[in-house]
């Protein structure tokens, strides 16, 4: 059976950092790109990052550029998502996807709460 | 930066058949895909390439794209298909959300 499982999130202070991980499973975790996707609360899917197999191309959307760093590692089967200077309007569940084509999934989410 | 746009909801009555529509600037140039997002529950990709099933989703989901605009299209629509559904496409290596769609089955 696949399965992602993100796990880190939490509530972190406006400034604050954390780190995200999501752990796969019942696949080829080296196989695929893997992303990163975001959603606030009551609001739409929102993406954030992409990496490839390999770890050799990696995109970010704008608002996240020098805040945000994905990695991963195969060796262990997991995706990261380093998480800087934090804003309150970073707020959101972040899902971590495999693919964004015909063998797309996604994790259930781990939430992030930036608060004062 | 690249926009999609969706109407914010739709409605239809059980059995008949739903639209739901996504535009976008030249759209018809570029893959699009559509994920359903049931209450509490994580996306789950319904089309992809425009018009093709993931292993698994019924053939009552159907896609289409050609200019600016593409389109889902539920025939039969049954209650459990009353979800938030959102197109997505890649512009410069960039993926981009459309805003979502909330469907009512009623």
């Amino acid at each position: 059976e696949v399965q992602l499982v993100e796990s880190g999130g939490g509530l972190v202070q406006p400034g604050g950092s954390l780190r995200l991980s999501c752990a796969g499973s019942g696949f080829t975790f080296s196989n695929y790109w893997m992303h990163w996707v975001r959603q606030a609360p009551g609001k739409g899917l929102v993406w954030v990052s992409r990496i490839k197999s390999d770890g050799s191309i990696i995109n970010y959307a704008d608002f996240v550029k020098g805040r945000f760093t994905i990695s991963r590692d195969n060796a262990k089967n997991t995706l990261y998502l380093q998480m800087n200077r934090l804003r309150v309007d970073d707020t959101a569940v972040y899902y971590c996807a495999r693919d964004m084509d015909y063998d797309s999934f996604w994790g259930q989410g781990t939430l992030v709460t930036v608060s004062s | 930066s690249y926009e999609l746009t969706q109407p914010p909801s739709v409605s239809v009555s059980p059995g008949q058949t739903a639209s739901i529509t996504c535009s976008g600037d030249d759209l018809g140039n570029k893959y699009v895909c559509w994920y359903q997002q049931r209450p509490g529950q994580s996306p789950q990709l319904i089309i992809y390439q425009d018009d093709k099933w993931p292993s698994g989703i019924p053939d009552r989901f159907s896609g289409s794209n050609s200019g600016n605009t593409a389109t889902l299209t539920i025939s039969g629509a049954q209650a459990v298909d009353e979800a938030d559904y959102y197109c997505q496409a890649w512009d410069s290596s960039t993926a981009v959300f459309g805003g979502g769609t909330k469907l009512t089955v009623l």
